[in-house]
């Protein structure tokens, strides 16, 4: 598509509810990336996806968080058990290049999904 | 990672002012992109200059990559402006950005 696409783009869960985000990047981007936005402050990395290879997980806050890109092109992120905390804006972006290429790129973002956990 | 530090936290503009945006980070860096977050949440991408001078309309951004910062100018302020602008960096030799705190900026009429 034209940009990043980002579904759905409000969501509101009761405590220990599962949810599901979804992200569809810009076709032929080889990189995707979520990432946390809590109320005032700056997106924090969550995980990094190289075609269909999720090569960093580190910022996923827990084991309730997962996320996958099975084909290489959608990714899903999925939280279990949702609790308030998890209550945030969470951000897709994509580029063109990978890791190992000299750098991944200019990073494209979605419009985000906004978590509300009540 | 790397550590990417804004200022200032909150900016005051009359309409038609200049204004200056800094982002120092604490590391080289193979990525540095400025964004514009809308009322709606959405990054916006301003720039993507990891070294090197741009232009965009009334917007250019600087950064010096041996001194480690960068600056995004504003010229003759609009209230479409205002909102959060974000500093982002990546670390050479790594592939994730790392985002400052951000700056506020009020453009009033």
């Amino acid at each position: 598509g034209a940009g990043v696409s980002q579904s759905p783009r409000y969501k509101v869960a009761k405590r220990g509810q599962d949810v599901a985000l979804r992200c569809d990047p810009i076709s032929g981007h080889v990189s995707l990336f979520w990432y946390q936005q809590a109320l005032g402050q700056g997106p924090e990395f969550l995980t990094y996806f190289q075609n269909e290879a999720q090569l960093d997980k580190s910022g996923l806050p827990s084991d309730r968080f997962f996320a996958e890109r099975p084909e290489g092109s959608v990714s899903t992120l999925k939280i279990q058990r949702t609790q308030q905390e998890d209550s945030a804006v969470y951000l897709c972006a994509s580029s063109l290049g990978g890791w190992g290429t000299r750098n991944t790129g200019e990073l494209f973002f979605g419009e985000g999904s906004r978590l509300t956990v009540l | 990672g790397i550590q990417v530090e804004q200022s200032p936290p909150d900016l005051i503009l009359q309409e038609g002012a200049n204004s200056t945006l800094r982002c120092n980070f604490s590391d080289s860096v193979n990525n540095l992109q400025w964004f514009h977050q809308n009322p709606w949440g959405q990054l916006i991408n301003l720039f993507y200059i990891p070294s090197g001078t741009k232009q965009n309309g009334r917007l250019s951004a600087t950064t010096v990559a041996t001194e480690r910062y960068s600056l995004l100018y504003i010229s003759s302020s609009q209230t479409t402006d205002s909102g959060v602008y974000f500093c982002a960096a990546c670390r050479s030799n790594d592939y994730k950005l790392s985002f400052g705190a951000g700056t506020t900026v009020t453009v009033r009429a």
